[in-house]
C-alpha cells in the first residue's frame, strides 16, 4: 500500500527557507501513471495547492507562489522535496504531499502532513 | 483561477439522518470535481471523484452529483465518523478547493 511520510523542521525563522521532504513508500515515484505535489493548510483556513512534480522533473508552481518555491525530486531515495524561501508568519501551516494521477489530476494519497510555522 | 464555494459553512444534522452538501465552481470544470473528508488533525481523505464516483473503501452512503459548476454530495445515514469538515475540489485547472464545510452534531 503506498504511503507518503512528510519531514523536516518544525520551526522556521521569518526570512529563512523552509525545506521538507516527503519519502514514498509501497510504490516507485517513477512511475510515469503520477506526479508528486506539495499541498498546505494554515491555522483554521482552507487548502492550498503549492505545486507538483514529475519523476522526470517537470515542474508546475502556482502562481502566487511561484516566486519562492522550488520543487526537487530524488529517484534514488523515492523522495521529492520543497523549498518555499523568505518565509513569513503567512507561510504558518500543515504542509501534505500527495500523489497526484498524471492521467485524471486527482490528489489520490496523501501523507499524514506536518506543520511548520514561522516565528523568530 | 477557479474560484470554489461551498455552501452551507456548518451544517448541523442529527446521527442516522441525511446531510447534503453544495459546492458552485466559477467556471466550467466539467466533471474534474473531488469530494474530501478530513477529521480533525488528519490529512484528507479522498470520497468521491469524477464528480460521483466513489473511491476505493468509501461506503455506498456517501453520494455524489453535478457536472459544470453545481456540484452535492450527499451523506445518508450519517455515522459517527461523517462529523467533519469536507471540501471540494476542482482538478480541470489547475487544483482548487473550496472553504469547506463542517458537518456538526446538531
Amino acid at each position: 500500500q503506498l504511503q507518503l511520510q512528510e519531514s523536516g523542521p518544525g520551526l522556521v525563522k521569518p526570512s529563512e527557507t523552509l525545506s521538507l521532504t516527503c519519502t514514498v513508500s509501497g510504490g516507485s515515484i517513477s512511475s510515469s501513471n503520477y506526479y508528486w505535489g506539495w499541498i498546505r493548510q494554515p491555522p483554521g483556513k482552507g487548502l492550498e495547492c503549492i505545486g507538483n512534480i514529475y519523476y522526470s522533473g517537470t515542474t508546475y508552481y502556482n502562481p502566487s507562489l511561484k516566486s519562492r518555491v522550488t520543487i526537487s525530486v530524488d529517484t534514488s531515495k523515492n523522495q521529492f522535496s520543497l523549498k518555499l524561501s523568505s518565509v513569513t508568519a503567512a507561510d504558518t501551516a500543515v504542509y501534505y504531499c500527495a500523489r497526484v494521477s498524471s492521467v485524471s489530476s486527482l490528489m489520490d494519497v496523501w501523507g499524514q502532513g506536518t506543520t511548520v510555522t514561522v516565528s523568530s | 483561477e477557479i474560484v470554489m464555494t461551498q455552501s452551507p459553512a456548518t451544517l448541523a444534522v442529527s446521527p442516522g439522518e441525511r446531510a447534503t452538501l453544495s459546492c458552485r465552481a466559477s467556471q466550467s470544470v466539467s466533471s474534474n470535481l473531488a469530494w474530501y473528508r478530513q477529521k480533525p488533525g488528519q490529512a484528507p481523505r479522498l470520497l468521491i471523484y469524477g464528480a460521483s464516483t466513489r473511491a476505493t473503501g468509501i461506503p455506498a452512503r456517501f453520494s455524489g452529483s453535478g457536472s459544470g459548476t453545481e456540484f452535492t454530495l450527499t451523506i445518508n445515514s450519517l455515522q459517527s465518523e461523517d462529523f467533519a469538515v469536507y471540501y471540494c475540489q476542482q482538478y480541470n485547472n489547475w487544483w482548487t478547493f473550496g472553504q469547506g464545510t463542517k458537518v456538526e452534531i446538531k
